[in-house]
């Protein structure tokens, strides 16, 4: 069964102190690996796809990372507006649709200033 | 920049009342799908629906649950008999062709009393 699996489930910081969130995956035959971020109360807005390990993408102060096992999405010197959750999902082995994705329960990052 | 868009943002129903929610996909995209958040819970996949018919749907997907796309814009889901289970976020999304990203409103808070 495809697993996405997410660490910490909760994350607290000081504003500039860098992290790592880890989304470790056991899907066979990975079609792609997809960041997401959401705000309280809204839906997920994309922000990155992996599609082979040793790939990078950055965008502001993330850069997501993939393994063959794992990604990470590295935050460097945060602000409080990073503050959200950050969800990790890859599209089902085997399914027709690209697009049925498992989802990862998420890691609340808190960004204080 | 395009979005996807949901109505309403809250419903609120009694059980066994039929609810329909309503979503306006990216106008290029050509693939359309139903999630799911119940709260505190990881996302879920419900239903995808390319070509004016289902591609794929989820075992929460019973005979209770129907998609629709009525016209060139609009994509629904309907709950014909709401359970106190049904009680979540639903969430629409879209991509365009290939391995491109899935696109997500920000939801319909559905409530059943």
């Amino acid at each position: 069964e495809d697993q996405v699996t997410q660490s910490p489930e909760a994350l607290r910081l000081q504003e500039g102190e860098s992290s790592s969130l880890n989304c470790s995956y056991t899907v066979s035959g990975l079609r792609g690996l997809f960041w997401y971020r959401q705000d309280p109360g809204k839906g997920p807005e994309f922000l990155f796809t992996l599609y082979s390990a040793g790939e990078e993408k950055e965008k502001e102060r993330l850069k997501a990372t993939l393994t063959k096992k794992e990604s990470f999405l590295h935050i460097t010197a945060p602000k409080p507006e990073d503050s959200a959750t950050y969800l990790c999902a890859a599209p089902n082995a085997g399914g027709t649709s690209y697009g049925k994705l498992t989802f990862g329960q998420g890691t609340i990052l808190t960004v204080h200033p | 920049e395009p979005e996807v868009t949901q109505t309403p943002s809250h419903q609120v129903t009694q059980m066994g009342q039929e609810v329909i929610l309503r979503c306006v996909p990216i106008s290029n995209h050509l693939y359309f799908y139903w999630y799911r958040q119940i709260l505190g819970q990881k996302v879920e996949f419900l239903v995808s629906f390319y070509n004016n018919e289902i591609s794929e749907k989820s075992e929460i997907f019973d005979d209770q649950f129907s998609v629709e796309r009525p016209d060139g814009s609009n994509f629904t889901l309907k709950i014909r008999s709401t359970k106190l289970e049904d009680s979540a976020m639903y969430f629409c999304a879209s991509r365009d062709r290939g391995h491109s990203p899935l696109h997500f409103g920000n939801g319909t808070r559905l409530t059943v009393t």
